[in-house]
């Protein structure tokens, strides 16, 4: 699976939109984006997902660029409870599907 | 809706002890995963298993084994603990062939004293 780049840490004001960038410039072609997010000491959450198209969910919008060498998460209003760390994976779904391997995340702190 | 069932919440053991993690997935997910996620730690992949068939493997130790039963609940067992050890435990289920997320549970919280 390829690897992804992700700032360290970030921060947004309560109510703004937030917007996490991700490079994942070996990304294949068959290779999915993945969005997941753990608040402190909880599961992972998975958030949405995008093979090449921009989708968007009751959570998140994901933004990935043409050549698909990179994409943004954008939590539109974000609020108090969306400080968490963001996981940016990339991966084979579905038959060959590849395993979810974790990497260094984005801590996002969300102020008041 | 039914989530991902991980039992105990917390565990503690003592060195050189065993232990036994239990994990009940989502009802139909066919796929189970095991992750070890340390103090400070991102989550690091363990093991899974398709159709009670081991599927993959990570950096599982050896002292760890794990399997899938017939119902599709999963058990982690970990032998000979070490303080290295104390970690949060998650398990995570999927529909195999198809592209949307994980499901986990809220993890097992190990510590070993």
């Amino acid at each position: 699976d390829a690897k992804t780049t992700q700032p360290t840490s970030m921060d947004c004001a309560e109510g703004r939109a937030a917007n996490l960038p991700c490079n994942h410039s070996t990304i294949s072609g068959n290779e999915y984006v993945y969005w997941y997010r753990q608040i402190h000491s909880q599961g992972p959450q998975y958030i949405i997902h995008g093979l090449k198209n921009n989708e968007t969910n009751e959570m998140a919008s994901l933004i990935i660029t043409e050549d698909r060498k990179s994409s943004t998460l954008i939590l539109p209003h974000a609020t108090l409870r969306d400080t968490a760390v963001y996981y940016c994976i990339v991966r084979v779904a579905g038959r060959s599907q590849g395993n979810l391997i974790f990497g260094k995340g984005t801590k996002l702190s969300v102020k008041p | 809706a039914a989530g991902v069932i991980q039992s105990p919440r917390h565990l503690i053991k003592e060195k050189r002890e065993t232990a036994t993690l239990k994990c009940y997935p989502i009802p139909r997910h066919d796929t189970v995963y095991w992750y070890q996620q340390g103090p400070g730690q991102d989550p690091q992949f363990l093991i899974s298993f398709y159709e009670k068939m081991q599927s993959d493997k990570g950096s599982i130790p050896d002292r760890f084994s794990a399997q899938q039963f017939s119902d599709y609940h999963s058990e982690l067992n970990m032998s000979s603990l070490e303080l290295g050890d104390s970690a949060l435990y998650f398990c995570a289920s999927s529909v195999r062939d198809r592209v949307l997320g994980y499901t986990f549970g809220s993890g097992t919280r190990l510590t070993v004293v």
